[in-house]
């Protein structure tokens, strides 16, 4: 089945940018829905089809998808964006269609 | 508003059964999916399954095949989600959670119900 790759963590300093990667074969010809999850809670949809943003998520969550690498980018990192991050595709081609990335722990510094 | 609201926590012994349910509110039921996904302690979200409310159809990840079941009651708006044989590993925290589109399957997840422990212990 497909395997989706990402960093278990990342570090940023308040107000600096963060990127989160997730990585796949030819992830570019896929859709790439990401989801923030704080500790105890259920996980949120933050950016979809690559780079949209349900109405409720700040402007300051963005993302982009080419090739073989999808990057979440969270400008301005404020403290309450400390969170784990998944990526997730459709992969129409298996058994087993919904693919979760591994995640990756935003720490702010 | 568009909600999810699962059962209670749960500890079951090794070889037991478990079910989950998942009542839904704010939206017409029959119309999305419902998913399943669990999250095993200090790791990272495993996809389950999947159900149509509408037909009934569920579709389901290899590793669960045979010990998977996933119902629904649309009397009273309420999926459900049944895993049996359960051994230690399955001690995770169990999400549903609602397709963004209706009538379209491979759509994101936009609303999560609050999760469901359920321990495996002896």
């Amino acid at each position: 089945s497909y395997v989706l790759t990402q960093p278990p963590s990342v570090s940023v300093a308040p107000g600096q940018t963060a990127k989160i990667t997730c990585g796949g074969n030819n992830i570019g010809d896929e859709s790439v829905h990401w989801y923030q999850q704080k500790p105890g809670q259920a996980p949120v949809l933050v950016v979809y089809d690559d780079s949209v943003r349900p109405s409720a998520i700040p402007e300051r969550f963005s993302g982009s998808n080419s090739g073989n690498t999808a990057t979440l980018t969270i400008s301005r990192v404020e403290a309450g964006d400390e969170a784990d991050y998944y990526c997730q595709v459709w992969d129409r081609s298996g058994d087993h269609p919904w693919v979760f990335g591994g995640g990756t722990k935003l720490t702010v510094l | 508003q568009v909600q999810l609201v699962q059962s209670g926590a749960e500890a079951k012994n090794p070889g037991a059964s478990m079910r989950v349910s998942c009542k839904a509110s704010g939206y017409t039921f029959s119309n999305y999916d419902i998913n399943w996904v669990r999250q095993a302690p200090g790791l990272g979200l495993e996809w389950m399954g999947w159900m149509d409310p509408n037909s009934g159809n569920t579709g389901f990840a290899q590793k669960f095949r045979g010990r998977l079941t996933m119902t629904k009651n649309t009397s009273i708006d309420t999926a459900y989600m049944e895993l049996n044989s359960l051994r230690s590993e399955d001690t995770a925290v169990y999400f549903c959670a609602r397709v963004k589109e209706a009538f379209i399957g491979a759509t994101p997840f936009d609303t999560w119900g609050q999760g469901t422990l359920v321990t495996v212990s002896s």
